[in-house]
């Protein structure tokens, strides 16, 4: 069951420069979708999220991007730093309160 | 800033010992929630729980599972007879509100490996 895919497992970028992350979902009753980031040994920490409304939301360096009609959306990070390394997993809700998680991105941020 | 907290960090059970992870969630929250990660794999919906019962569960939150809130704060989960497969990091988690706009916040995490 791929209702939430993340196709790259990892993503490598410069410090400085922008990440771009990836997920596209299946399901058309999804109408809120969330980006959590999670450490080793750590909980997913929520970082943004976008109702299917709106097509962007900007918090700080965060601003995740939804294209309904292509079922994608994205989180960009700028300028990325190294404390951004970590596990990006896309998450999405259909009304109900369960949250079907993307298989997750790792992403180094390179100095 | 708030935070959902759990017990234990981490607990090495034998296989068919009952498991009990524990939780307290957000104190305004009302609806609770256990996911789960196999290494490797996922994180997994388990179960979302509100007002004293259990709202949604998964295919995998079979007999083996159960789910309390024992009193004002805490909320468990409990496993009858761990089997290695259940080896996995369980995530508690709460919610204000369930729907849309539900922005669920989780717990560090209980590593539990059956041996």
């Amino acid at each position: 069951d791929q209702q939430v895919k993340q196709n790259s497992p990892s993503l490598s970028v410069q410090e400085g420069r922008i990440s771009i992350l990836n997920c596209d979902y299946t399901n058309s009753m999804f109408d809120y979708f969330l980006w959590y980031k999670k450490y080793p040994a750590e909980g997913p920490t929520f970082l943004i999220s976008i109702s299917s409304i709106k097509d962007k939301n900007e918090d700080g360096r965060f601003t995740v991007f939804l294209n309904k009609s292509a079922k994608h959306l994205s989180l960009h990070i700028v300028p990325s730093q190294p404390g951004d390394s970590a596990v990006y997993f896309c998450a999405a809700s259909g009304g109900a309160q369960k949250l079907v998680f993307g298989q997750g991105t790792r992403l180094t941020i390179n100095p | 800033e708030p935070e959902v907290t759990q017990t234990p960090s981490h607990q090495v059970t034998q296989m068919g010992q009952e498991v009990i992870l524990r939780c307290v969630p957000i104190s305004n929250h009302l609806y609770f929630y256990w996911y789960r990660q196999i290494l490797g794999q996922k994180v997994e919906f388990l179960v979302s729980f509100y007002n004293n019962e259990i709202s949604e569960k998964s295919e995998i939150f079979d007999d083996q599972f159960s789910v309390e809130r024992p009193d004002g704060s805490n909320f468990t989960l409990k496993i009858r007879s761990t089997k290695l497969e259940d080896s996995a990091m369980y995530f508690c988690a709460s919610s204000e509100t369930d729907g849309a706009g539900n922005t669920i916040y989780f717990g560090e995490g209980s590593w539990l490996t059956v041996v």
